[in-house]
């Protein structure tokens, strides 16, 4: 199994600073044939189903704000949080989509 | 508008058997693959099975292989898993979503299954 290792666990960020989560596959999440990385970022909020921000590492998903953006590629990824918001309160995990199982990082907790 | 909606959650006893069930609406139901994901309450996520679109070929996590099916209704827009001798450890959240393109695009609202006696 491909195992997700996200950090930090939580971070407290001001409103309006930028908040960063990085993400560690143990194997390429790279699959050369297309240049895709099968890496996906969720944001959770209490109560709520999980929602998808960005795909293939770096697509930002339709009607998320442009302050979320994607980076990295085979192994290490990072979410990027231009400028926090109150809204974006929430649990982000990362999750990989390269093979069965699907695997998710254990979540990284963002606080004002 | 893509829906999916959950239904079939509740409290059994630890060997017992629970049928989840997600209604499908807003897309050609048959033309994607869909799977269960589930999460303890406070805790992470785990993804359980896929199916694809006829419902030909499913894949399980390890820790639920032989005890969970996943099947579909294409008729009736509806994805099932059926859940049998069920343990503690499987209480949580059950969340069906639908693969877009291979990622998670939408997820249900999800059904609290808890098993205790």
């Amino acid at each position: 199994d491909i195992v997700m290792t996200q950090s930090p666990d939580s971070l407290a960020v001001s409103l309006g600073e930028r908040a960063t989560i990085n993400c560690k596959s143990s194997q390429s999440v790279l699959y050369k044939p297309n240049s895709k990385n099968y890496l996906a970022w969720f944001q959770q909020k209490p109560g709520q189903p999980p929602k998808l921000l960005i795909y293939w590492a770096s697509n930002r998903e339709s009607g998320v704000p442009d302050r979320f953006s994607g980076s990295g590629s085979g192994t290490d990824f990072t979410l990027t949080i231009s400028s926090l918001q109150a809204e974006d309160v929430a649990i982000y995990y990362c999750q990989q989509y390269y093979t069965t199982p699907l695997t998710f990082g254990g979540g990284t907790t963002v606080e004002i | 508008e893509v829906q999916l909606v959950e239904s079939g959650g509740g409290l059994v006893q630890p060997g017992g058997s629970l049928r989840l069930s997600c209604a499908a609406s807003g897309f050609i139901f048959s033309s994607y693959l869909m799977h269960w994901v589930r999460q303890v309450p406070g805790k992470g996520l785990v993804w359980v099975s896929r199916i694809n679109g006829d419902g030909t070929i499913t894949t399980y996590a390890d820790s639920v292989k032989g005890r969970f099916t996943v099947s579909r209704d294409n008729a009736k827009n509806t994805l099932y898993l059926q859940m049998n001798s069920l343990r503690a450890e499987d209480t949580a959240v059950y969340y069906c979503a639908r693969e877009f393109y291979n990622d998670l695009r939408n997820w249900g609202q999800g059904a609290l299954v808890t098993v205790s006696s």
